[in-house]
């Protein structure tokens, strides 16, 4: 497709339960990028792909946080065990390549909320 | 480590008045540098990008932004602010290195006032 898409929009679920979030990179593009808002103004980088491979880590909590992206398949994102602090808008990127001139595209985000 | 810093992080201008949202980036060489829009409850959208060249940058909805080199800015602006521009406005700068995570300065919420 010609947008990055994101699902669900809105996700709420209980603490301690798991969480999962998918990305549909736009068509053609190789690389793509997780980061989390949580306040209106802060993102924080979690994770980057090329293709089905891991590219950048160094932002992902290591103990709950994991994500993949398979062929054929949309991307996701998965909390286990889920904490008030996850609380945040996720929001998922894809560019055409990894070199910096080459700007992200963003979805509109899933706000996930933990009661 | 590339970073950016945003002055301001409320700015309310008059509806047809001139914006000026700045942004100064720390870097030794000059990088790549982007603006984005976040309008509410949306995902980010590119404004315009400086890569190389032209160091004036025309974006999408009137907006433009300068490289100055000598004053380590990116600032954005538009001669005239419509209602719809009322947003949040994120300047930005790719990792270091080539492959880009990107930072991303704290924002500015621009209010737009009849």
């Amino acid at each position: 497709g010609e947008e990055v898409a994101q699902t669900p929009k809105h996700l709420v679920r209980g603490e301690g339960q798991k969480a999962k979030l998918y990305c549909a990179p736009i068509k053609g593009h190789s690389y793509v990028f997780w980061y989390q808002q949580v306040l209106k103004n802060e993102f924080k980088f979690l994770i980057s792909f090329q293709n089905e491979n891991v590219f950048d880590e160094t932002g992902m909590p290591k103990e709950r946080f994991s994500a993949k992206c398979l062929p054929n398949s949309p991307c996701s994102l998965e909390i286990q065990a889920t904490k008030l602090e996850d609380s945040a808008v996720y929001f998922c990127a894809s560019s055409h390549g990894a070199e910096g001139n080459q700007p992200q595209h963003f979805g509109d985000g899933t706000r996930l909320s933990i009661l | 480590a590339q970073s950016v810093t945003q002055l301001g992080s409320h700015v309310s201008v008059s509806e047809g008045a001139l914006v000026l949202l700045r942004c100064n980036y720390s870097s030794s060489v000059p990088p790549y540098l982007f603006w984005y829009v976040q309008y509410p409850n949306q995902g980010l959208q590119l404004l315009l990008k400086y890569t190389t060249g032209a160091t004036l940058v025309k974006g999408i909805n009137g907006f433009e932004a300068e490289f100055k080199k000598s004053e380590t800015s990116f600032h954005l602006t538009k001669p005239s602010a419509h209602m719809s521009d009322a947003a949040e406005y994120f300047c930005a700068v790719p990792n270091s290195g080539g492959y880009q995570k990107v930072t991303f300065g704290t924002g500015t919420k621009l209010q737009v006032i009849p």
